[in-house]
């Protein structure tokens, strides 16, 4: 079974530069997450999509990010403009169908590491 | 906001002892806890989670929770240097299903 996929590994821009990420979950998991690992900290919660419906967007810095999952499937994550303090690793996890503990196990892709200049 | 605290570290122990990891959380109504293992440059993945008052074991691995306290912990039985890693601890925030992790510790095991 394949794992989450993401994408660009590795992406450095300019302060005030836009980006996007992508993420691909594994085949069947209705439930998406980005979250942000800055260095020396745990991961931080961006938004959390029930299929193609967004759960928890509340950490999210919505005047400069913002994410999709159209078809709920996969999803992108932009920022624009980006400060310096977006330097961080972006991780794309997944988790299965239903209810109970099952639910609430991630599965994390490989990551983005971003650096803003 | 609902917050999860962990001992930074790093903690160090020599190859063969118990590693013994803590983690606090502040939501009463938190229901499921979650270990996550994280080596330098990779991605956290999942090793132990429990739901119950108690322990629970899975190999070198035991996880203890005692909600009333509201504190879970990770004991490491007969560590090894390929156990060296940042331990995430994750806890469920009631209503959403949504994890909250705790900032980690590192754990350095010598040979």
């Amino acid at each position: 079974e394949a794992g989450v996929a993401q994408s660009p590994r590795y992406k450095i821009i300019e302060k005030r530069q836009s980006v996007a990420f992508w993420c691909n979950p594994i085949s069947g998991h209705a439930t998406l997450y980005w979250y942000q690992q800055i260095l020396g900290q745990g991961p931080k919660l961006l938004i959390q999509f029930q299929n193609n419906g967004v759960v928890d967007d509340s950490q999210l810095p919505k005047d400069r990010f913002s994410a999709e999952r159209l078809k709920g499937v996969d999803s992108t994550l932009k920022i624009q403009p980006a400060k310096l303090e977006d330097s961080a690793v972006y991780l794309c996890a997944s988790s299965g169908r239903g209810r109970g503990p099952s639910y609430e196990k991630l599965f994390f892709g490989s990551g983005t590491q971003l650096s803003v200049l | 906001q609902k917050e999860v605290e962990q001992n930074s570290g790093p903690l160090s122990v020599p190859e063969g002892a118990i590693a013994s990891l803590n983690c606090t959380y502040s939501d009463r109504v938190s229901q499921s806890f979650f270990w996550y293992r994280q080596y330098s440059g990779k991605s956290p993945e999942l090793i132990m989670s429990i739901y119950s008052n108690g322990d629970k074991e899975d190999g070198r691995f035991t996880a203890q929770l005692n909600k009333a306290s509201q504190y879970v912990s990770l004991l490491i039985r007969d560590s090894q240097p390929s156990d060296s890693a940042t331990y995430l601890c994750a806890v469920n925030n009631s209503g959403y299903s949504t994890l909250t992790f705790g900032k980690g510790t590192m754990l350095l095991v010598s040979p």
